[in-house]
């Protein structure tokens, strides 16, 4: 089955202790990349992938970190989580980029 | 920058009726893409329907259809013969083309609950 994968889907966590989102796509897409959801402020745009070893900030990229050293992998890093990053994270991928992009079913982080 | 609004945080309907959903949009671009994802309780992102700019037609996937007036920007979604299993929030998105990046540009969302 044709899937994005998001793991932990549910994480608590204390300040400054590091953590990875992972995120993981079996479609061979291209593009990948990072969204959080947050009432009031809808999805933002973290970090993006367009290929291996190619990513690039979204709009909301401060406190986090990404790598995309195999095609079908995207993980997300806090390294050093705040409260203020509690949220709902969503990856999503696509083909190229150009195509719908296909999401994962969410991580709910809650940092303490 | 581009910019997508959705006017109606809620709604409702009754359970077999037709509802629309209103979308408008914010863009000096000439090519681009517009979609509506469903998130129900679950809170899973699920594509509805897509439409691409350039396409004077609109698209439709099979209960739901869309008014694309690209003039006006405006893009709002059609759901007929409503279903309980329709209940959830609807997002509109933009595609932007900035550079690389094939970044969605989201509304905050209209809540649909379908009565029976």
């Amino acid at each position: 089955e044709a899937q994005v994968t998001q793991n932990p889907r549910y994480l608590i966590t204390v300040t400054g202790k590091k953590l990875t989102v992972t995120c993981s796509q079996n479609m061979n897409h291209e593009y990948m990349s990072w969204y959080r959801q947050d009432p009031g402020l809808g999805l933002r745009q973290i970090y993006y992938s367009m290929n291996v070893e190619v990513t690039d900030k979204g709009d909301v990229p401060e406190g986090y970190k990404v790598s995309r050293k195999e095609k079908r992998n995207f993980p997300l890093i806090l390294e050093s989580p705040s409260p203020n990053q509690t949220s709902l994270y969503f990856c999503a991928s696509s083909l190229t980029g150009e195509e719908t992009q296909y999401f994962g079913p969410g991580t709910r982080l809650l940092v303490l | 920058a581009q910019t997508v609004t959705q006017s109606q945080p809620e709604m409702s309907v009754q359970e077999a009726e037709t509802v629309t959903l209103s979308c408008t949009y914010d863009t000096s671009e000439n090519n681009y893409y517009l979609f509506w994802y469903k998130q129900p309780p679950s809170r899973q992102m699920i594509l509805v329907i897509r439409q691409e700019a350039y396409k004077q037609q609109n698209a439709t996937e099979n209960r739901f259809s869309v008014n694309f007036q690209k003039a006006a920007k405006s893009f709002s979604l059609k759901i007929s013969d409503s279903q309980l299993g329709d209940t959830a929030m609807y997002f509109c998105a933009f595609m932007d083309h900035a550079g690389n990046n094939r970044k969605l540009i989201w509304g905050l969302g209209t809540s649909l609950a379908v009565n029976p």
